[in-house]
């Protein structure tokens, strides 16, 4: 399976302010990566997916001005957070889709996520 | 669409305890099915997966059964720990999409 990495590990930052979170394929080439947000003692919320060399395909109720994805490379993915406020706070995971060989399909492989805590 | 039902929890028991995480799913097609389980502060980590009807997956004494004619796919454990502390995800997958369900936290106490 894929190793994905995410930076940083957790963030805090002020009101009104950007955040750039990176998620990157370690061993693996990700021609689709995808982004979740999780609240607090909930589920994950499919946000985007991000496809390297277009534009991310987000979902309904994600505003795509807030939440800017960048997929430059198959190695990389990033998740910029914009003006953001403390409803931004949350806990951000990347996943990367890559062929399981074992089973023959394809599986996401999740980074370790992002703490994001915006004051 | 989608989705993905599990029980509520949270699930708390005794160590070495039989453990039932219950998960039904709706779905369109066939879709192959996850448990994921997150440690606190961590991301999701894969537990098992089935991809077909009557595929069991099992790791780490942690197993589950792809059941078709009951659309489920319950975690069960024999004896759990209290590493086993975490939050449990059910999910399916159609597509490339993942759907998950609300997570059941399990608590397990010496």
């Amino acid at each position: 399976g894929a190793v994905v990495s995410q930076h940083p590990s957790w963030v805090i930052c002020k009101s009104g302010t950007s955040v750039k979170i990176e998620c990157r394929s370690l061993d693996f080439q990700a021609t689709t990566m995808f982004w979740y947000r999780q609240f607090p003692k909930q589920s994950l919320m499919l946000m985007a997916t991000s496809n390297e060399g277009s534009k991310a395909t987000y979902e309904q109720g994600v505003e795509k001005d807030k939440f800017l994805i960048n997929h430059a490379s198959l190695t990389l993915s990033t998740l910029t957070v914009t003006s953001a406020h403390p409803e931004d706070s949350s806990f951000y995971i990347c996943s990367v889709l890559g062929w399981a060989s074992v089973s023959s399909y394809n599986e996401q492989f999740f980074g370790p996520g992002t703490r994001l805590t915006v004051l | 669409g989608d989705s993905v039902t599990q029980m509520e929890g949270p699930v708390t028991l005794s160590e070495e305890a039989f453990l039932t995480i219950n998960c039904t799913y709706t779905a369109t097609g066939y879709p192959s099915l996850f448990w994921y389980v997150q440690y606190p502060g961590e991301g999701l980590q894969l537990l098992l997966k089935a991809t077909k009807a009557d595929d069991k997956g099992s790791n780490k004494g942690f197993e589950a059964t792809y059941r078709k004619e009951t659309t489920s796919f319950h975690l069960e454990k024999g004896s759990v720990q209290v590493s086993d502390s975490a939050v449990y995800f059910c999910a399916l997958q159609g597509g490339n999409k993942l759907t998950f369900g609300t997570g059941t936290q399990l608590k397990v106490e010496l």
